[in-house]
């Protein structure tokens, strides 16, 4: 069974152009999360979503950025334009449903701003 | 509200010698907790976790912990440190039902062990 695809895995852009990561998550999962992980830190929850459904977005800062999955498979996250601070690690992971269902995490995207 | 510390950036061991990381949570609803571990530029891997089920909990790899409510702790064990132990490993804690179930995870502590 296929695990968590993300892509890029690595992106270096320029403050204030945009940027998009790309999450498929495993086959049959309803659960997708995007996490953001900073350097020596633990993941941060940036939006959750049951299906199509964006049920949990409170921490995503929506001025900048957005996300969507469409027919509730796959899923991109979409910065612009970037900053500085959002240099970091995002993941992607899905579950088969919430609450206490395994997460399986995908490799993450790298993403570095100049 | 919840949150997880965990106590200890970095723990050091020699190989052969007892892993003890150690975990604390506050909940407001009877939660499920876990532990993962993260090598260097891979995802999270699960290591184990607690549904409410049975306190003490055996995960992969040898690794176990135990819920400890009076305590509020989720500490995990290795009897043995292996080389290949050496990795980032989070406490996280998920509200279950009458919850957010919004997991929050810890800061992470990075296991060290020396030949």
């Amino acid at each position: 069974e296929a695990g968590v695809v993300q892509s890029p895995r690595y992106k270096i852009i320029e403050k204030k152009q945009p940027v998009a990561f790309w999450c498929n998550p495993i086959s049959g999962h309803n659960t997708l999360y995007w996490y953001l992980q900073n350097l020596g830190q633990g993941p941060e929850l940036l939006i959750r979503y049951e299906n199509e459904e964006a049920v949990d977005d409170s921490q995503l800062p929506k001025d900048r950025f957005s996300a969507e999955r469409l027919k509730g498979v796959d899923s991109t996250l979409k910065i612009q334009p970037a900053e500085l601070g959002d240099s970091a690690v995002y993941l992607c992971a899905s579950s088969l449903d919430r609450g206490a269902d395994t997460q399986y995490f995908g490799p993450g995207t790298r993403l570095t701003v100049l | 509200a919840q949150s997880v510390t965990q106590l200890g950036s970095h723990v050091s061991v020699s190989e052969g010698a007892l892993v003890l990381l150690r975990c604390n949570y506050s909940s407001s609803v009877p939660p499920y907790l876990f532990w993962y571990v993260q090598y260097p530029n891979q995802g999270l891997q699960l290591l184990l976790k607690y549904t409410s089920a049975a306190t003490l909990v055996k995960g992969i790899n040898g690794f176990e912990a135990e819920f400890k409510k009076s305590e509020t702790s989720f500490h995990l064990t290795k009897p043995s440190a292996h080389m290949s132990d050496a990795a980032e490993y989070f406490c996280a804690v998920s509200e279950g039902a009458g919850g957010s179930y919004i997991p929050t995870f810890g800061r992470g502590t990075s296991l060290i062990v020396h030949p």
